[in-house]
Protein backbone atom coordinates (compact mmCIF):
# COMPACT_ATOMS: atom_id res chain seq x y z
CA UNK A 1 0.00 0.00 0.00
CA UNK A 2 1.23 3.50 -0.63
CA UNK A 3 -0.01 4.83 2.28
CA UNK A 4 -1.29 8.40 3.03
CA UNK A 5 -0.30 10.99 -0.20
CA UNK A 6 0.32 14.25 0.45
CA UNK A 7 1.17 17.03 -2.19
CA UNK A 8 2.93 19.79 -2.21
CA UNK A 9 5.75 18.74 -0.12
CA UNK A 10 6.92 22.16 0.30
CA UNK A 11 5.27 25.37 -0.56
CA UNK A 12 6.40 28.95 -0.43
CA UNK A 13 3.81 31.89 -1.02
CA UNK A 14 3.66 35.12 -0.39
CA UNK A 15 0.92 36.59 1.96
CA UNK A 16 -2.36 36.97 0.52
CA UNK A 17 -2.25 34.26 -1.97
CA UNK A 18 -4.61 31.03 -2.30
CA UNK A 19 -2.89 27.64 -1.06
CA UNK A 20 -4.34 24.39 -2.09
CA UNK A 21 -2.96 21.28 -0.03
CA UNK A 22 -4.29 17.87 -1.46
CA UNK A 23 -4.32 14.36 0.40
CA UNK A 24 -4.99 10.74 -0.95
CA UNK A 25 -5.90 8.28 2.23
CA UNK A 26 -5.08 4.70 2.05
CA UNK A 27 -7.45 2.93 0.48
CA UNK A 28 -10.32 1.53 2.31
CA UNK A 29 -9.77 4.32 5.15
CA UNK A 30 -13.28 5.69 5.47
CA UNK A 31 -11.83 8.85 8.28
CA UNK A 32 -9.47 11.54 7.20
CA UNK A 33 -8.02 14.13 9.43
CA UNK A 34 -6.19 17.65 8.69
CA UNK A 35 -3.90 18.22 11.13
CA UNK A 36 -1.89 21.15 11.65
CA UNK A 37 1.75 20.97 13.50
CA UNK A 38 3.71 23.92 14.92
CA UNK A 39 6.56 24.38 17.48
CA UNK A 40 4.33 26.04 19.76
CA UNK A 41 1.40 24.67 19.86
CA UNK A 42 2.51 20.72 18.72
CA UNK A 43 -0.07 18.75 17.04
CA UNK A 44 -3.76 20.72 16.36
CA UNK A 45 -6.66 18.78 14.44
CA UNK A 46 -7.91 21.29 12.14
CA UNK A 47 -10.75 18.88 10.31
CA UNK A 48 -11.69 15.49 10.04
CA UNK A 49 -14.31 13.36 7.83
CA UNK A 50 -16.01 10.22 8.66
CA UNK A 51 -17.21 9.08 5.08
CA UNK A 52 -17.01 12.08 3.05
CA UNK A 53 -18.42 13.68 5.49
CA UNK A 54 -16.92 16.57 7.79
CA UNK A 55 -17.55 15.59 11.68
CA UNK A 56 -15.82 18.66 13.23
CA UNK A 57 -14.71 21.21 12.14
CA UNK A 58 -14.24 23.06 15.46
CA UNK A 59 -10.59 23.38 15.07
CA UNK A 60 -10.38 25.39 11.76
CA UNK A 61 -8.51 28.52 13.04
CA UNK A 62 -11.12 30.98 10.83
CA UNK A 63 -13.15 31.38 7.55
CA UNK A 64 -9.47 31.48 5.56
CA UNK A 65 -9.71 27.97 5.92
CA UNK A 66 -11.94 25.42 4.50
CA UNK A 67 -11.32 21.68 3.37
CA UNK A 68 -13.39 19.55 1.30
CA UNK A 69 -14.04 15.75 0.82
CA UNK A 70 -15.31 15.47 -2.61
CA UNK A 71 -14.93 11.83 -2.53
CA UNK A 72 -13.22 8.58 -1.00
CA UNK A 73 -10.35 9.02 -2.33
CA UNK A 74 -9.35 12.74 -2.35
CA UNK A 75 -9.42 15.79 0.07
CA UNK A 76 -8.14 19.41 0.07
CA UNK A 77 -7.55 21.62 2.92
CA UNK A 78 -7.19 25.38 1.41
CA UNK A 79 -6.22 28.88 2.81
CA UNK A 80 -7.38 31.97 1.22
CA UNK A 81 -6.09 34.31 1.83
CA UNK A 82 -2.69 32.99 3.76
CA UNK A 83 -0.85 34.46 6.04
CA UNK A 84 2.39 34.11 7.39
CA UNK A 85 1.29 33.09 11.11
CA UNK A 86 -0.29 30.30 8.61
CA UNK A 87 3.18 29.00 8.32
CA UNK A 88 3.21 25.02 9.40
CA UNK A 89 3.29 21.60 8.72
CA UNK A 90 -0.06 20.34 7.71
CA UNK A 91 -0.50 16.90 8.68
CA UNK A 92 -3.54 14.35 6.95
CA UNK A 93 -4.02 11.10 8.18
CA UNK A 94 -6.73 8.60 7.40
CA UNK A 95 -7.97 5.44 9.80
CA UNK A 96 -9.70 2.47 8.52
CA UNK A 97 -13.50 1.59 9.42
CA UNK A 98 -12.77 0.12 13.48
CA UNK A 99 -15.19 2.18 15.84
CA UNK A 100 -13.26 4.00 18.81
CA UNK A 101 -9.94 2.18 18.01
CA UNK A 102 -8.21 5.70 16.12
CA UNK A 103 -4.95 4.21 14.65
CA UNK A 104 -4.02 7.02 13.23
CA UNK A 105 -2.11 6.87 9.59
CA UNK A 106 -0.12 9.55 8.56
CA UNK A 107 1.08 11.51 5.28
CA UNK A 108 4.75 12.89 5.10
CA UNK A 109 3.24 16.56 5.61
CA UNK A 110 3.05 19.53 3.64
CA UNK A 111 5.45 22.07 5.15
CA UNK A 112 4.00 25.70 3.97
CA UNK A 113 5.81 28.95 4.27
CA UNK A 114 3.99 31.78 4.08
CA UNK A 115 6.31 35.25 3.61
CA UNK B 1 -10.85 19.28 29.55
CA UNK B 2 -8.36 17.03 28.80
CA UNK B 3 -4.83 17.79 28.57
CA UNK B 4 -1.14 15.38 27.94
CA UNK B 5 2.33 16.24 28.98
CA UNK B 6 5.09 15.01 27.82
CA UNK B 7 8.27 15.05 30.23
CA UNK B 8 11.22 15.48 29.74
CA UNK B 9 10.90 17.35 26.57
CA UNK B 10 14.78 15.85 25.49
CA UNK B 11 16.68 13.38 26.33
CA UNK B 12 20.09 12.26 25.42
CA UNK B 13 21.35 8.91 26.30
CA UNK B 14 24.37 6.74 25.49
CA UNK B 15 24.09 3.72 22.99
CA UNK B 16 22.45 0.53 24.71
CA UNK B 17 20.68 2.06 27.67
CA UNK B 18 17.27 0.80 28.68
CA UNK B 19 14.92 4.59 28.90
CA UNK B 20 11.75 5.26 29.69
CA UNK B 21 9.64 8.35 28.04
CA UNK B 22 6.86 9.54 30.37
CA UNK B 23 3.23 11.04 28.95
CA UNK B 24 0.59 12.24 31.74
CA UNK B 25 -3.45 12.85 30.99
CA UNK B 26 -5.69 14.84 33.21
CA UNK B 27 -8.92 12.97 32.34
CA UNK B 28 -8.75 8.92 33.07
CA UNK B 29 -11.68 8.42 30.73
CA UNK B 30 -9.99 7.92 27.74
CA UNK B 31 -10.70 4.83 25.15
CA UNK B 32 -7.26 4.30 24.44
CA UNK B 33 -4.07 6.06 24.51
CA UNK B 34 -1.44 6.09 21.69
CA UNK B 35 2.66 5.95 21.03
CA UNK B 36 4.02 7.40 17.77
CA UNK B 37 7.60 7.90 16.28
CA UNK B 38 8.28 11.00 14.46
CA UNK B 39 11.67 10.97 12.11
CA UNK B 40 12.96 14.47 11.09
CA UNK B 41 11.20 15.99 7.75
CA UNK B 42 8.83 12.68 8.19
CA UNK B 43 4.92 12.49 9.08
CA UNK B 44 4.13 9.81 12.07
CA UNK B 45 4.30 6.50 12.76
CA UNK B 46 2.18 4.91 14.62
CA UNK B 47 3.85 2.68 17.68
CA UNK B 48 1.17 1.18 20.14
CA UNK B 49 -2.05 1.37 20.65
CA UNK B 50 -3.62 0.64 24.28
CA UNK B 51 -7.07 0.22 24.90
CA UNK B 52 -8.76 1.66 28.09
CA UNK B 53 -9.12 -2.33 29.17
CA UNK B 54 -5.23 -3.14 28.82
CA UNK B 55 -2.28 -2.45 30.99
CA UNK B 56 0.28 -2.64 28.32
CA UNK B 57 1.23 -3.82 24.77
CA UNK B 58 4.69 -4.86 23.67
CA UNK B 59 5.75 -4.34 20.18
CA UNK B 60 9.80 -5.51 19.69
CA UNK B 61 11.83 -3.39 22.03
CA UNK B 62 9.22 -1.49 23.38
CA UNK B 63 6.74 -1.91 25.66
CA UNK B 64 4.00 0.67 26.87
CA UNK B 65 2.08 0.55 29.91
CA UNK B 66 -1.19 2.22 31.05
CA UNK B 67 -2.50 3.30 34.23
CA UNK B 68 -5.60 5.23 33.90
CA UNK B 69 -6.25 5.70 37.77
CA UNK B 70 -2.62 7.50 37.91
CA UNK B 71 -3.00 9.20 34.42
CA UNK B 72 -0.03 7.56 33.43
CA UNK B 73 1.03 5.61 30.57
CA UNK B 74 5.10 5.08 29.81
CA UNK B 75 7.12 3.69 26.47
CA UNK B 76 9.90 1.71 27.64
CA UNK B 77 12.58 1.35 24.73
CA UNK B 78 15.27 -1.58 25.64
CA UNK B 79 18.36 -1.62 24.54
CA UNK B 80 18.28 1.70 22.83
CA UNK B 81 20.13 2.31 19.71
CA UNK B 82 20.96 5.13 16.97
CA UNK B 83 18.33 4.24 14.93
CA UNK B 84 15.98 4.95 18.25
CA UNK B 85 16.40 8.46 18.00
CA UNK B 86 13.06 10.61 16.77
CA UNK B 87 10.56 12.64 18.08
CA UNK B 88 7.87 10.40 20.40
CA UNK B 89 4.71 11.63 20.44
CA UNK B 90 1.83 10.01 23.16
CA UNK B 91 -2.31 10.80 22.38
CA UNK B 92 -5.68 10.23 24.43
CA UNK B 93 -8.58 9.10 22.66
CA UNK B 94 -11.21 10.29 25.40
CA UNK B 95 -14.50 8.56 25.49
CA UNK B 96 -16.96 10.23 24.13
CA UNK B 97 -15.20 12.82 22.56
CA UNK B 98 -15.95 11.42 18.81
CA UNK B 99 -12.50 9.75 17.68
CA UNK B 100 -9.94 13.45 18.48
CA UNK B 101 -6.89 12.61 19.96
CA UNK B 102 -5.07 14.56 22.50
CA UNK B 103 -1.51 15.31 21.82
CA UNK B 104 1.07 16.01 23.74
CA UNK B 105 4.18 17.77 23.08
CA UNK B 106 6.31 14.81 22.27
CA UNK B 107 10.19 13.89 23.76
CA UNK B 108 12.76 14.74 21.26
CA UNK B 109 15.42 11.84 21.92
CA UNK B 110 18.57 11.24 20.97
CA UNK B 111 20.59 7.86 21.00
CA UNK B 112 24.53 8.70 20.76
CA UNK B 113 26.48 6.16 19.36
Amino acid sequence: DAGVIQSPRHEVTEMGQEVTLRCKPISGHNSLFWYRQTMMRGLELLIYFNNNVPIDDSGMPEDRFSAKMPNASFSTLKIQPSEPRDSAVYFCASSPPAVNTGELFFGEGSRLTVL
Amino acid sequence: KQEVTQIPAALSVPEGENLVLNCSFTDSAIYNLQWFRQDPGKGLTSLLLIQSSQREQTSGRLNASLDKSSGRSTLYIAASQPGDSATYLCAALNAGNNRKLIWGLGTSLAVNP
